[in-house]
């Protein structure tokens, strides 16, 4: 099947402090989702981006859908303790699997 | 309503037992998900049903039914399951599932935390 190579698989950082993670698969994508999971709830989804070199943001997050579209990144500013919990980069749409990548947990300190 | 509901929030069974988990929405979606994901690990597809239909089941044993009764509801039926079924099930939706499409975004549902004993 389809793989997501997401990186990196775990952060610790400084509240404050900026933060990127980055998702790359072997093949060309449509479509790249952003989502956050909190512990014991379901994914949310933060950002979606549907064309090669589209950048999106949503407040403190900005993702970028890469040129080549085989790769997607995504940025959180300026830190804060309730951004911790577990990124995930995924794809879904037409024929393709709803596939996600295996996650990056991040930990912020105060 | 924008949202998925999940019931119940909790689940523990026996081997022998049957039971159902039920997911809603009312955002008029026609593409239902199931997912399970093991605790630090990605969701993974089990079963996706397209206006109703089941169009795609990803090699699940048969120990879990999915039943679509309609276009808001999707339950999925368990019955003689491994102690290695135990995991979070999370159920999601989407307005479509096809092409490249902001119809494609999943809203995920706050999951159902099974234990089989």
């Amino acid at each position: 099947g389809q793989q997501l190579n997401q990186s990196p698989q775990s952060m610790f950082i400084q509240e404050g402090e900026d933060v990127s993670m980055n998702c790359t698969s072997s093949s060309i994508f449509n479509t790249w989702l952003w989502y956050k999971q909190d512990p014991g709830e379901g994914p949310v989804l933060l950002i979606a981006l549907y064309k090669a070199g589209e950048l999106t943001s949503n407040g403190r997050l900005t993702a970028q859908f890469g040129i080549t579209r085989k790769d997607s990144f995504l940025n959180i500013s300026a830190s804060i303790p309730s951004d911790v919990g577990i990124y995930f980069c995924a794809r879904s749409g037409g024929s393709y699997i709803p596939t996600f990548g295996r996650g990056t947990s991040l930990i912020v300190h105060p | 309503d924008t949202e998925v509901t999940q019931t119940p929030k909790h689940l523990v069974m026996g081997m022998t037992n049957k039971k159902s988990l039920k997911c809603e929405q009312h955002m008029g979606h026609r593409a239902m998900y199931w997912y399970k994901q093991k605790a630090k690990k990605p969701p993974e597809l089990m079963f996706v049903y397209s206006y109703e239909k089941l169009s795609i089941n990803e090699s699940v044993p048969s120990r879990f039914s999915p039943e679509c009764p309609n276009s808001s509801l999707l339950n999925l039926h368990l019955h003689a399951l491994q102690p290695e079924d135990s995991a979070l099930y999370l159920c999601a939706s989407s307005q479509r599932n096809m092409g490249r499409s902001p119809y494609n975004e999943q809203f995920f549902g706050p999951g159902t935390r099974l234990t089989v004993l």
